[in-house]
């Protein structure tokens, strides 16, 4: 079954250091989303990209994150200057549409991120 | 605008007897429904969805859902519930004109006990 994949599972990193987190969306999809998980919160919507430009994006998302689809299969999420408050569960998510139909989004098992 | 709310944060059952995960939603639009679920350091995984076709939605590992518009519902449920069920549930609406941004309700703790 296709599935989307992230890597590095767990990445820790040193406080304004700039970190790229790396997913595989599904071959056929055309809708590539990043979402994030504080600890014990909820997951939160951070951006949509589709056809090379950014969709819709969060207030979470500011100038310090940026998405790019470098070449054609990779979607990558770039925080240029982490902070502390940045630690979290990033979910990369994938989808396809059929006509105006959204179908579901299939979700990477995540990246782990750590600012010390 | 989209929100929904899951009105549980924790729900233990005994091992065989059935499971309700509770979640209402609100959408301008006609939404798309979703039930994830979150095994510990797991990610996440696509229990069931709702697009606008069959109410009563059947889903793996034996979870249903029935999404209710006059209710503006649509609860988790299972007749018997496992041991391996124990998990974070989410319930997660689209109404699909933000290019498939989705909302995700507080989650759903569920605990099996033996």
């Amino acid at each position: 079954e296709p599935e989307v994949t992230q890597t590095p599972s767990h990445q820790v990193t040193q406080m304004g250091q700039e970190v790229i987190l790396r997913c595989v969306p599904i071959s056929n999809h055309l809708y590539f989303y990043w979402y994030r998980q504080i600890l014990g919160q909820k997951v939160e919507f951070l951006v949509s990209f589709y056809n090379n430009e950014i969709s819709e994006k969060s207030e979470i998302f500011d100038d310090q994150f940026s998405v790019e689809r470098p070449d054609g299969s990779n979607f990558t999420l770039k925080i240029r200057s982490t902070k502390l408050e940045d630690s979290a569960m990033y979910f990369c998510a994938s989808s396809e549409t059929v006509g105006q139909m959204y179908t579901e989004a299939f979700f990477g098992q995540g990246t782990r991120l750590t600012v010390v | 605008a989209q929100s929904v709310t899951q009105l549980d944060s924790h729900v233990s059952v005994s091992e065989g007897t059935p499971v309700l995960l509770r979640c209402n939603y609100s959408s301008s639009y006609s939404p798309s429904l979703f039930w994830y679920v979150q095994h510990p350091n797991k990610g996440l995984q696509l229990l069931l969805k709702y697009t606008s076709a069959a109410t009563l939605v059947k889903g793996i590992n034996g979870f249903e859902a029935e999404f209710k518009k006059s209710e503006t519902s649509f609860h988790l449920t299972k007749p018997s519930a496992h041991m391996s069920d124990a998990a974070e549930y989410f319930c997660v609406v689209s109404d699909g004109t933000n290019a498939g941004k989705s909302t995700f309700g507080d989650g759903t703790t569920l605990t099996v006990k033996p």
